[in-house]
């Protein structure tokens, strides 16, 4: 089946600093990845659609200052939490869609998420 | 405003047994609903869904049945074993869409 990878799992850094969260494809192409935030006993709440060549889409209340996204090629995307902070503390997990040849509603594959945690 | 609500945040069943997940919505425009299964430390893996123009979809084990008019939908799993235990979402999109409206999830434990 469709893999997707994220790295790095786990992360933790500093007040202030910059972290960089990749999500790739494995075995298939995708022109849209999408990055999603989860809190603690909360649903995942989808933060930017990535589109590949071009920028990303986010959704209201996300600042796309402070979450940069890359998504420079076919099998990969990137989230940059800038100037990071205790509040940006989270659950963050990147899924994409096989581009090609799939209806509209494919599921979505995930990656394992990566558990930021700022101090 | 949580579009897809999952009331129950644990379920307890005997192995063997039947589980059964529910799942509220309040947007009649939803077409298509999934459900996920989630590990500690992992993403989301996809296990069943159903388009809003069928109200029973069947995999093995797991059936999904939807109830449009009352905008509800559930997760039968029977017989329930013990590597089923984790934590369940249902999500929903609208029309083509590429965003899910994620429900809370609710944490399953089948019990040996």
């Amino acid at each position: 089946g469709a893999v997707v990878s994220q790295h790095p799992s786990r992360v933790i850094c500093k007040s202030g600093t910059s972290v960089k969260i990749e999500c790739r494809s494995l075995d298939f192409q995708a022109t849209t990845m999408f990055w999603y935030r989860q809190f603690p006993k909360k649903s995942l709440m989808l933060m930017a659609t990535s589109n590949e060549g071009s920028k990303a889409t986010y959704e209201q209340g996300v600042e796309k200052d402070k979450f940069l996204i890359n998504h420079a090629s076919l099998t990969l995307s990137t989230l940059t939490v800038t100037s990071a902070h205790p509040e940006d503390s989270s659950f963050y997990i990147c899924s994409a869609r096989p581009a090609a040849g799939t209806a509209y509603n494919s599921p979505l594959h995930f990656g394992n998420g990566t558990r930021l945690t700022v101090t | 405003d949580q579009q897809v609500k999952q009331n129950s945040p644990s379920l307890s069943v005997q192995e063997g047994r039947i589980s059964i997940l529910n799942c509220d919505y309040t947007n009649s425009m939803f077409d298509y609903f999934l459900w996920y299964k989630k590990y500690p430390a992992e993403g989301p893996t996809f296990l069943i869904s159903i388009s809003s123009i069928k109200d029973k979809n069947e995999d093995g084990r797991f059936t999904v049945f939807l109830n449009k008019s009352a905008k509800h939908l559930s997760l039968h799993i029977v017989p329930s074993q013990p590597g089923d235990s984790a934590v369940y979402f249902c999500a929903a999109s609208l029309g083509g869409a590429n965003n899910l409206f994620f429900g809370t999830g609710t944490r399953l434990t089948v019990i040996p």
